[in-house]
């Protein structure tokens, strides 16, 4: 089985709120990231998790915090974000930093 | 510079009409080359892994191949559930960052 989880599918939020975007997988990887791409463009990177340890994070603004409280589930938690933040937001496992990444279905995220 | 290009960056097909997408790389040393597929609103699909110059992989129309400068994905006898974005990745050495870089994806569109 391949299959990473994101809820919710859906999010519509306003730029005072706090929320959260959710990530799971049941495969035993070690690596889990986190995505953002926007219409017609490439998925870029915001965070990567090795061994629920931040090891990469891409000069995102500090209104984005992830978290990974277990191998199994990441979180990314929003807050005072803006218009343009709004996109596809994706999570990714993979075995290692080596190989390739299994992607989730993604949560779209409006900011009004 | 590290760099991925796909083209065409759009393909129109008729049902049958057999084609190749195009993914050229420059990286200081390439240790895995990755093709997903994308349908609109949803999360990449993993398809390939391609790690030596020479190999091939294949899966049911779809075969891809790697040299050391560039990779194809052939389309042999398309149908009109093969449309879709298809993006190319790259993950350079020393790899173990897990940092994918990305091509801007051909968007293959398939008529019947």
């Amino acid at each position: 089985d391949t299959e990473v989880t994101q809820t919710p599918k859906h999010l519509v939020m306003g730029m005072t709120n706090k929320k959260s975007l959710k990530c799971e997988q049941h495969m035993g990887h070690r690596a889990m990231y986190w995505y953002k791409q926007k219409a017609k463009k490439p998925p870029e990177l915001m965070f990567v998790y090795s061994y629920e340890k931040l090891s990469i994070n891409e000069s995102v603004p500090s209104r984005f915090s992830p978290e990974c409280p277990n191998s199994s589930l990441l979180n990314l938690h929003l807050h005072a974000l803006q218009p343009e933040d709004s996109a596809l937001y994706l999570c990714a496992s993979s075995q290692s930093g080596q190989v390739e990444q299994y992607f989730g279905p993604g949560t779209r995220l409006t900011v009004t | 510079e590290d760099q991925v290009t796909q083209s065409p960056e759009a393909l129109r097909l008729q049902e049958g009409e057999s084609s190749s997408l195009n993914c050229s790389y420059t990286v200081s040393g390439l240790r895995g080359l990755f093709w997903y597929r994308q349908d609109p609103g949803k999360g990449p699909e993993f398809l390939f892994t391609l790690y030596s110059a020479g190999e091939e992989k294949e899966k049911e129309r779809l075969k891809a191949t790697l040299t050391k400068k560039e990779s194809f994905l052939h389309i042999t006898a398309p149908k009109p559930e093969d449309s879709a974005t298809y993006l190319c990745a790259v993950l350079r050495t020393p790899g173990n960052t897990g940092k994918l870089i990305f091509g801007q994806g051909t968007t293959l569109q398939v008529k019947p």
